[in-house]
């Protein structure tokens, strides 16, 4: 059971250039979610997924888009990386039945842009 | 805007002590409290969570939630070296993300 996968681990990028992130979960969860985090900015979210079919921006959506390619998967694309998205990038999960809404994380994916 | 306000730190408590942790937050409507532990480098790892005013017990956490003063804490007994990390509150209501603090650095002194 590897809970939630990100890939890649590490992207050094050149600005300009455009990438994805990849995400998959393997536990049914219906909610996911990227979030960017800076030295000393805590976890900031980018965008949301609530359910397959749909996506939400958070708090800081601009430059970037994602996709919910169905339940299990969710992506994020920088089109044109600032050195600005230098980060380290999470994605999360939850299970929005019962009360609970427990997010757990992937690994992360730590993002230079030079 | 949502908030969550922490004490950024660093703490830094003798082993063996206990160890408290304060989190402050914004939206009255919040009705999800989290505490994740984060070691540098990894990735933030749940340690507790509650929904009700009052304590919650969990081994050698305990978690305290007071939603009048909009107040939560987070107390580790027994404090072990391994407890050193940065300690994240995050509050949420649904599905749409949680609302996280800028992190707690916690230093347990041998």
């Amino acid at each position: 059971n590897a809970g939630v996968t990100q890939t890649p681990k590490f992207q050094v990028l050149k600005t300009g250039q455009s990438m994805t992130l990849q995400c998959a979960q393997d536990m049914n969860h219906n909610s996911m979610y990227w979030y960017r985090q800076d030295p000393g900015m805590g976890l900031r979210l980018i965008y949301y997924s609530a359910s397959e079919g749909t996506t939400d921006k958070g708090e800081v959506p601009n430059g970037y888009n994602v996709s919910r390619l169905n339940k299990r998967e969710f992506s994020l694309r920088l089109e044109s990386a600032a050195p600005s998205q230098t980060s380290v990038y999470f994605c999360a999960s939850t299970s929005t039945s019962g009360s609970q809404n427990i997010q757990y994380f992937g690994a992360g994916t730590r993002l230079s842009v030079l | 805007q949502k908030e969550v306000e922490q004490n950024s730190g660093p703490l830094s408590v003798p082993e063996g002590a206990i160890a408290s942790l304060n989190c402050t937050y914004s939206d009255r409507g919040s009705q999800s409290f989290f505490w994740y532990r984060q070691y540098s480098g990894k990735s933030p790892e749940l340690i507790m969570f509650i929904y009700s005013n009052g304590d919650k017990e969990d081994g050698r956490f305990t978690a305290q939630l007071n939603k009048a003063s909009q107040y939560v804490s987070l107390l580790i007994r027994d404090s072990q070296p391994s407890d050193s990390a940065t300690y994240l509150c995050a509050v949420g209501g649904g599905a749409d993300g949680l609302t996280f603090g800028k992190g707690t650095h916690l230093i347990i002194q041998p």
